[in-house]
C-alpha cells in the first residue's frame, strides 16, 4: 500500500521569503508520479507541479519548484518569494504505478497549512 | 476551455435519506474520480469512471455509487445517508492527453447530513 506523509500540520512564512513544505512517500513501484496540490479555503483543489519518478531534474513551476530526493523517498515542495495568496492548505499526492492506461487514483498526504504573514 | 464544475456547490440533507451530485468534467476529459474529504480522514478516493465504465474504486460501502454518462458527466449517489457523510466531495478530470495524466479539480459539494 503506498503513503504519503507530510509531517508539518501548519507553517508560517514571512511575506516574500522562501518556504520549503516536506513530502515523503512509500511505495514499492519504482514507476510513478507525484503531484502538489493547492486548496484555499474555497474548497478547490489547484494543481501545482509536477514530478515523475524517471525525472532526471527536479520540476519547477513558476515560484514553485519540486526538491525530490528519490532515494530518501521525498518531495519536497518549495515556494519563492511567498505571497499572501499563498497561504491555503498544500497536499502532496502520488499516483502509482504510473501509466498512461492505467487508473488515475491519487493517493493524497493530510495537507500542511501555510500561512504567510505580512 | 472551462473548468470542472460540480452541482450542486452545497447540499443538506437528513439522516437517511439520499442524493446525487454531479460534476462535469473539462471539455475532452474522459476520466473522472471522484474524492470524499473529511478533517479526520482527509482525501479519499471513491471511484473513477472512464468511457462510461468504472475503472477503480475505493474502500467505501455499497451506498456510494456512481455513473458516467456518454458525454463524460458523472453523477454519484449516497444512499441512506449516515452523520459521517458529510464532507466535500471533490471530483477530478484528466485525460491521456493532459500532460502527466494531470487531474483538475472542481470546486467541490459540501454535503452536510443532519
Amino acid at each position: 500500500a503506498q503513503k504519503i506523509t507530510q509531517t508539518q500540520p501548519g507553517m508560517f512564512v514571512q511575506e516574500k521569503e522562501a518556504v520549503t513544505l516536506d513530502c515523503t512517500y512509500d511505495t514499492s513501484d519504482q514507476s510513478y508520479g507525484l503531484f502538489w496540490y493547492k486548496q484555499p479555503s474555497s474548497g478547490e483543489m489547484i494543481f501545482l507541479i509536477y514530478q515523475g519518478s524517471y525525472d532526471e531534474q527536479n520540476a519547477t513551476e513558476g515560484r514553485y519548484s519540486l526538491n525530490f530526493q528519490k532515494a530518501r523517498k521525498s518531495a519536497n515542495l518549495v515556494i519563492s518569494a511567498s505571497q499572501l495568496g499563498d497561504s491555503a492548505m498544500y497536499f502532496c499526492a502520488m499516483r502509482e504505478p504510473y501509466s498512461g492506461a492505467g487508473s488515475y487514483q491519487l493517493t493524497f498526504g493530510k495537507g500542511t497549512k501555510l500561512s504567510v504573514i505580512p | 476551455k472551462a473548468g470542472v464544475t460540480q452541482t450542486p456547490r452545497y447540499l443538506i440533507k437528513t439522516r437517511g435519506q439520499q442524493v446525487t451530485l454531479s460534476c462535469s468534467p473539462i471539455s475532452g476529459h474522459r476520466s473522472v474520480s471522484w474524492y470524499q474529504q473529511t478533517p479526520g480522514q482527509g482525501l479519499q478516493f471513491l471511484f473513477e469512471y472512464f468511457s462510461e465504465t468504472q475503472r477503480n474504486k475505493g474502500n467505501f460501502p455499497g451506498r456510494f455509487s456512481g455513473r458516467q454518462f456518454s458525454n463524460s458527466r458523472s453523477e454519484m449517489n449516497v444512499s441512506t445517508l449516515e452523520l459521517g457523510d458529510s464532507a466535500l466531495y471533490l471530483c477530478a478530470s484528466t485525460s491521456p492527453t493532459e500532460k502527466r495524466d494531470t487531474q483538475y479539480f472542481g470546486p467541490g459539494t459540501r454535503l452536510t447530513v443532519l
